[in-house]
């Protein structure tokens, strides 16, 4: 699977925008790409995932970069509970192993 | 639904010493896995069932065996403990084996293990 870049971390202020980048450099056109954040002393939870389009829920908005070779994660309105790390994950359509490669992700601070 | 549950959440060994974690899940989920993660790091993939019998190896299988008799159970045992094994797993599960429907992953709370 290719591998993602993200910065090791990030600070916020409370309710203000979050933009999280994320570098996939060698996609490839059958990657959907995932984000998933991890509450401290908690177990990783999905935040949203898209292929090519910009997609939203109610927890994020995923913009993709028209090239595919990067992606940002965008919290509207950052409140105390987002901190987390934020992890950027390629998933292959036809990997059957469904297989999730994490990397070190970036830390998300929210200042009061 | 109770989700994804592991036992213990917390568990001390001495080298040598062997236990199972524990992990269930309620959901009906076909896939499961076992992930590791040590201090400062992601995630790391030890090894994942894509249904009852059916197991495969991940990223860091030494020292660790798994085997899937239920839909519901996949047990993660260390035979022989090793400090090295000091870590966090983490169990998880989605509804498919397949990447196509690019199916969810949910997360267990976690077992902390020390081995000294």
């Amino acid at each position: 699977d290719a591998k993602t870049t993200q910065p090791n971390s990030m600070e916020s202020n409370e309710e203000e925008p979050v933009h999280l980048p994320c570098n996939h450099s060698t996609i490839s056109g059958t990657d959907y790409i995932h984000w998933y954040r991890q509450l401290p002393s908690q177990g990783p939870e999905y935040v949203i995932h898209g292929l090519t389009s910009n997609v939203n829920n109610r927890m994020a908005s995923l913009a993709i970069a028209e090239d595919r070779k990067s992606s940002t994660l965008i919290l509207h309105r950052a409140t105390l509970r987002d901190a987390a790390v934020y992890y950027c994950i390629l998933r292959a359509t036809l990997n059957t192993g469904n297989q999730f490669y994490f990397g070190t992700g970036t830390s998300l601070t929210v200042i009061p | 639904n109770a989700g994804v549950t592991q036992t213990p959440k917390f568990q001390v060994l001495k080298t040598g010493q062997s236990m199972t974690l524990q992990c269930a899940q309620d959901m009906n989920h076909e896939y499961m896995s076992w992930y590791r993660q040590d201090p400062g790091m992601g995630l790391r993939l030890i090894h994942y069932s894509v249904g009852a019998g059916i197991t495969d190896q991940g990223e860091v299988p030494n020292g660790y065996n798994v085997s899937r008799s239920t839909t519901e159970d996949f047990p993660l045992r260390l035979l022989s403990a090793a400090p090295s094994q000091t870590s966090v797993y983490f169990c998880a599960s989605s509804y498919s084996p397949s990447g196509i429907n690019q199916e969810t992953q949910y997360f267990g709370p976690g077992t902390r293990l020390l081995v000294l």
